[in-house]
C-alpha cells in the first residue's frame, strides 16, 4: 500500500508568481484534502476534492484553486502569491463513503515548504 | 465557525513525569482525532474518539472524548524523550465537506 506523497518537497517562489503543488492519494482513496499550515499554528482547511469535484472550501480566496484528476491525485494551483502564503501545504487522502455518520480517516502526505519572498 | 482551543501551547517536562494536554470548543464534533507531528513531516494519526465519554489507551497515552463531544485530552504517563513533538487535535463534522478544524497545537518537549 502507497502511502500519501506529494511534490515538491521545498519550493522557493517570489511575490506575484503562480505556483502548483502535488499530490498522489494513498491507493484506494477517492478523497484529497489540502490544508495550510503556517509556522507555529494547526493547519487550517483549504478544500477537499470527492470525484473529482470541489467538495467543499474554506476562508480562503479564490486565488487557490484545485484539481482532482480520475486516478483521485490532486493539484492546488495559487496564483499572485503572498508573502503570508509561505507556509507548508498539506494534503491528506480519505476513502469516502458518503451517508455514513462517521467522517473517514484523513492520512496526511509530508507537505511541501513554499516559501514566498 | 468550529473553532478548537489546545493548552498548553508549550510544554517542558522532565522524563518520567505524567501530562495532559486539553482540547476544547463550544461546538459539537461527529469525532475527534489526535495527530503527533514530526518537523518537517505531515501529521501522523494517533487515535479517533467517535462516542462521548469514550476513552481509547495506546501504551501509555490515554485519550479521552468528552460526554458532550466537544472536548478532549491526552493524558502521558512517565513521559519519554520520544514522546517530544508537536500533538494536535482535529474535529470533525459530516456536515457539509468532511473537513478538519485542528487545534494550534501542543508542542511538548520531554527533557532527559
Amino acid at each position: 500500500e502507497t502511502g500519501v506523497t506529494q511534490s515538491p518537497t521545498h519550493l522557493i517562489k517570489t511575490r506575484g508568481q503562480q505556483v502548483t503543488l502535488r499530490c498522489s492519494s494513498q491507493s484506494g482513496h477517492n478523497t484529497v484534502s489540502w490544508y495550510q499550515q503556517a509556522l507555529g499554528q494547526g493547519p487550517q482547511f483549504i478544500f477537499q476534492y470527492y470525484r473529482e469535484e470541489e467538495n467543499g472550501r474554506g476562508n480562503f480566496p479564490p486565488r487557490f484553486s484545485g484539481l482532482q484528476f480520475p486516478n483521485y491525485s490532486s493539484e492546488l494551483n495559487v496564483n499572485a502569491l503572498e508573502l503570508d502564503d509561505s507556509a507548508l501545504y498539506l494534503c491528506a487522502s480519505s476513502l469516502s463513503p458518503l451517508g455514513l455518520g462517521v467522517s473517514p480517516t484523513q492520512y496526511f502526505g509530508p507537505g511541501t515548504r513554499l516559501t514566498v519572498l | 465557525t468550529q473553532l478548537l482551543e489546545q493548552s498548553p501551547q508549550f510544554l517542558s517536562i522532565q522524563e518520567g513525569e505524567n501530562l495532559t494536554v486539553y482540547c476544547n470548543s463550544s461546538s459539537v464534533f461527529s469525532s475527534l482525532q489526535w495527530y503527533r507531528q514530526e518537523p518537517g513531516e505531515g501529521p501522523v494519526l494517533l487515535v479517533t474518539v467517535v462516542t462521548g465519554g469514550e476513552v481509547k489507551k495506546l501504551k501509555r497515552l490515554t485519550f479521552q472524548f468528552g460526554d458532550a463531544r466537544k472536548d478532549s485530552s491526552l493524558h502521558i504517563t512517565a513521559a519519554q524523550p520520544g514522546d517530544t513533538g508537536l500533538y494536535l487535535c482535529a474535529g470533525s463534522s459530516i456536515q457539509g465537506a468532511q473537513k478538519l478544524v485542528f487545534g494550534q497545537g501542543t508542542r511538548l518537549t520531554i527533557n532527559p
